[in-house]
């Protein structure tokens, strides 16, 4: 079954200290991955897709096909990156993409 | 243009009372998802929307949840008689493509 699996609820650094939030997935098929975020009060966003292979607010994630995974790293987190971070798989249904989602993972940024 | 929005954003309803949700996509968005999110879980798929076309409801969990798009543009998710269970956060998403855009969600709390 295809599953997405945030293994760390709460993540809780230092300013400028370096970020990793892990996901890993199972997919029988070829995957589309996603990072969505949702900051406080604010309404679930896209962060970044692997196959843009971009930086985002300095996120960057990469596509592990043989390790099943697609973590989030930032080398240094700032008070702003504190949020709520969603891992996704998009489930190709034939024309159409279900997402499936990871349970989360909040990131706390102290100063 | 404006985003997708929801009404209302927050509903309190006794148990066994229906309840109506509402998603008014972004202007041209073909596709359009809901989802259900438990607290301290990711996103879950209910159904699915081409147009007017209801192409997938898998993710309803039972025949007291349905939903609608007459006119291929806002949507309603009904629940009759609601069950404290169904507690949870709405989420409605539409898109033209892969990527999907979030609402800010209704949360429904059922007493």
């Amino acid at each position: 079954a295809q599953r997405v699996t945030q293994p760390e609820k709460l993540l809780s650094v230092f300013k400028g200290a370096p970020v990793e939030l892990k996901c890993n997935y199972s997919y029988s098929g070829s995957p589309e991955l996603f990072w969505y975020v949702q900051y406080s009060r604010q309404r679930l966003q896209l962060l970044l897709r692997h196959i843009s292979r971009e930086s985002i607010k300095g996120f960057t994630a990469d596509l592990n096909k043989g390790e099943t995974s697609f973590h989030l790293k930032k080398p240094f987190a700032q008070e702003e990156d504190s949020a709520m971070y969603y891992c996704a798989l998009s489930e190709d249904s034939g024309g159409y993409n279900k997402l499936i989602f990871g349970a989360g993972t909040r990131l706390a940024v102290h100063p | 243009g404006a985003g997708v929005s929801q009404s209302p954003r927050y509903k309190v309803t006794k148990r066994g009372q229906d309840v109506a949700l509402r998603c008014d996509p972004i202007s041209g968005h073909v596709s359009l998802y809901w989802y259900r999110q438990a607290l301290g879980q990711g996103p879950e798929f209910l159904t699915y929307f081409n147009y007017e076309a209801q192409q997938d409801k898998s993710g309803l969990p039972n025949d007291r949840f349905s939903a609608e798009r007459p006119e291929g543009s806002i949507s309603t998710l009904t629940i009759q008689r609601t069950e404290q269970r169904d507690s949870a956060m709405y989420r409605c998403a539409s898109s033209l493509g892969l990527l999907q855009y979030f609402g800010p969600g209704t949360r429904l709390t059922v007493t």
